[in-house]
């Protein structure tokens, strides 16, 4: 079984539309993530929540809004999609805090064309 | 911001050859951990170090921590092939920043 497992796992997408990214765990952990990793392979931490609660909010345009129906999901969703936001979009999760180490999805490549 | 340095940004080593990525912050960290991205794939957690001066092993990976917990380090002997990746650092400052990552390559 997959620990986190996101879908989908490549999205080639028109500027102006929106989609989301769905993703899952299947570890117990109370934290999960939504990191951005560009073409330079920067891994830039976009949002956090911990147990259903929104604990961080990066500096990331409101065109990206998370939610989370339960502590096993984080959903991300994007409006007005723009070329700038062509990435790799990585879920992560960990137990409270991050101590112990984050265990990371298999990404979702994003290009907006 | 918070920042953590990590250099060099690449490192190519013939197979055999020993090699070391260090991560470097202006402020002390909580702890700090390391992570493997192999190309095309997902980072994944190596190792957590969380006391001064800690130093841990796993096989032929070496990871330190800095007396003032201000910097680490991550060491490899004798290189294989299946060592290539980029390897980050992330540091907690109450959340965890990562590092720009070091990309190994290996030639056989």
């Amino acid at each position: 079984d997959t620990a986190v497992s996101q879908t989908p796992k490549y999205l080639v997408t028109q500027m102006g539309n929106d989609k989301s990214i769905k993703c899952e765990q299947n570890l117990g952990h109370d934290t999960m993530y939504w990191y951005k990793q560009d073409s330079k392979k920067f891994l830039k931490i976009m949002f956090s929540y911990n147990n259903k609660e929104l604990i961080i909010n990066e500096t990331v345009p409101n065109r990206f809004s998370p939610k989370s129906p339960d502590k096993a999901h984080l959903n991300l969703h994007i409006n007005s999609l723009e070329l700038g936001d062509s990435a790799v979009y990585f879920c992560a999760s960990s137990p409270r805090g991050g101590n112990y180490g984050y265990t990371f999805g298999s990404g979702t490549r994003l290009t907006v064309v | 911001g918070q920042q953590v340095m990590q250099i060099p940004q690449y490192q190519h080593v013939q197979e055999g050859e020993d090699f070391t990525t260090y991560c470097n912050s202006s402020t002390t960290l909580s702890n700090i951990q390391w992570y493997k991205q192999r190309p095309g794939g997902h980072p994944v957690f190596l190792i957590q170090l969380v006391k001064s001066g800690e130093v841990k092993k796993q096989k032929r990976l070496t990871f330190q921590f800095g007396e003032a917990k201000k910097n680490s380090s991550l060491h490899i002997t004798a290189t294989q092939t299946t060592d290539v990746g980029t390897y980050f650092c992330a540091g907690d400052f109450n959340k965890f920043y990562f590092g720009s990552g070091t990309k190994l390559n290996v030639k056989p």
